[in-house]
């Protein structure tokens, strides 16, 4: 049973400030690594994807990976009202599994106040 | 980034009837698609892997004979709930992965079965 587990928050945090969601996993062997935001009544938007150790930045968004402990993180920094959703962390086994086919935590949701 | 197209947006039915949704891909040809069902305030659950030209593999617990997949071309698949019920309920998405591991979701289909 390959597991993805998350705090299902909420987390909130004001406006500027920098958001900290958490994801760990089971599956040792896992490859690919993917944040994926999603607004509430739409279907997730992939906004990061990490696959080896260390921290990946792009814009405002950092990811945070460390396989040893089977963790991944990702932080908002400078969050903005508009962050507001629901992210989900996801995570490809690999292992021969078809590509594509991701475990989904069940998502952090995030509020960011004015 | 891929489009990948999921009609409809919404659904209401009534009990006993059977709903079609199409999930497309618009810009790249998916020889693999996935669909999930997601409840409110859960994650994302893999209900089956549709292959172009074969079978579709589903999830142990998914029954295959209420919901019925196609995946006739490359650029289309389809699920149909048959004889739904008030259970069927859901969010249902597809997805689609162009490049690697990076999975594109359709818009989502709510369905509400009275």
């Amino acid at each position: 049973q390959k597991e993805v587990e998350q705090n299902s928050g909420p987390l909130s945090v004001p406006e500027g400030a920098i958001a900290s969601l958490n994801c760990t996993y089971s599956d040792r062997g896992s490859q690919s690594f993917f944040w994926y935001r999603q607004y509430s009544g739409k279907s997730p938007e992939l906004i990061m994807s990490i696959y080896s150790n260390g921290d990946k930045e792009d814009g405002r968004f950092t990811a945070q990976l460390n396989k040893a402990s089977q963790y991944v993180s990702l932080l908002i920094r400078d969050s903005q009202p508009s962050d507001s959703a629901t992210y989900l962390c996801a995570v490809y086994p690999g292992g021969g599994s078809t590509l594509g086919r991701l475990y989904f935590g069940r998502g952090t949701q995030l509020t960011v106040w004015p | 980034g891929a489009v990948v197209s999921q009609h409809p947006s919404w659904v209401i039915c009534k009990s006993g009837t059977s709903v079609k949704i199409e999930c497309r891909s618009l810009d790249f040809q998916a020889t693999t698609m996935f669909w999930y069902r997601q409840f409110p305030k859960q994650s994302l659950m893999l209900m089956a892997t549709s292959n172009e030209g074969s079978k579709a593999t589903y999830e142990q617990g998914v029954e295959k004979d209420k919901f019925l997949i196609n995946h006739a071309s490359l650029t289309l698949s389809t699920l149909t709930v048959t004889s739904a019920h008030p259970e069927d309920s859901s969010f249902y998405i597809c997805s689609a992965s162009e490049v690697g591991e990076k999975l594109f979701f359709g818009s989502g289909t709510q369905l509400s079965v009275l």
